[in-house]
């Protein structure tokens, strides 16, 4: 079992739906999540990150976490046909936000039709 | 503000051969992590190091690895390449022990 699960996708939504990616962990000590967005031929760039049950909202973007479950997600609402990219899930041992070691996913491919 | 700096963008080595990859993190930035990245197996993290030493490690060979410099920039090294080792390799940098990792553009490895 991996120990970050992410579906590979394609997600096919349409502009201005609502877009939710889904990621699960295997290890219960985990204590940070993170999302990051790449794009074809970029490098990773964070879009926001969670360490404590419930959800937290930045703009377009609301991140819930469940640690019962293990299981992280992120939702695009009004999605754009820029926010079409492969997001990753990564998720640390350590809390507070911390990034030392992160355990990222394979990542998911979204892409927003017009 | 400059960014993440990596050199060289691509390269093409043999099997065999061995390969050093140069980071340079944002200025002010004292940790450096690096990252391997390939279609199969996403991102898997090879190491990190802050103010000079390796503070974690991935589970890669010997074959792999890394250092730090006073200025903070890194340099990691693959020896006796093998063709699995074709992969986007990413330098990440932040300014301490915690907080966002801003990521370098990677430099592609190809083994032939």
């Amino acid at each position: 079992q991996k120990e970050v699960e992410q579906n590979s996708g394609p997600l096919s939504v349409p502009e201005g739906a609502i877009a939710s990616l889904n990621c699960t962990y295997s290890d219960r000590g985990s204590q940070s999540f993170f999302w990051y967005r790449q794009y074809s031929g970029k490098s990773p760039e964070l879009i926001m990150f969670i360490y404590s049950n419930g959800d937290k909202e930045d703009g377009r973007f609301t991140a819930q976490l469940n640690k019962a479950s293990q299981y992280v997600s992120l939702l695009i609402r009004d999605s754009q046909p820029s926010d079409s990219a492969t997001y990753l899930c990564a998720v640390n041992l350590w809390g507070g936000g911390a990034t030392n070691k992160l355990i990222f996913g394979t990542g998911t491919l979204l892409a927003v039709q017009p | 503000k400059a960014g993440v700096t990596q050199t060289p963008r691509y390269l093409i080595k043999t099997r065999g051969q061995q390969v050093t990859l140069s980071c340079s993190p944002i200025s002010g930035h004292r940790s450096v992590s690096w990252y391997q990245q390939t279609p199969g197996q996403g991102l898997q993290f090879l190491f990190e190091y802050f103010s000079e030493t390796q503070r974690n490690k991935g589970n890669f060979p010997g074959r792999f690895s890394g250092r730090q410099f006073s200025n903070s920039r890194s340099e990691m090294n693959v020896s006796t390449l093998e063709l699995g080792d074709s992969a986007l390799y990413l330098c990440a940098s932040r300014r301490g022990e915690t907080g966002e990792l801003f990521f370098g553009e990677g430099s592609r490895l190809t083994v032939l």
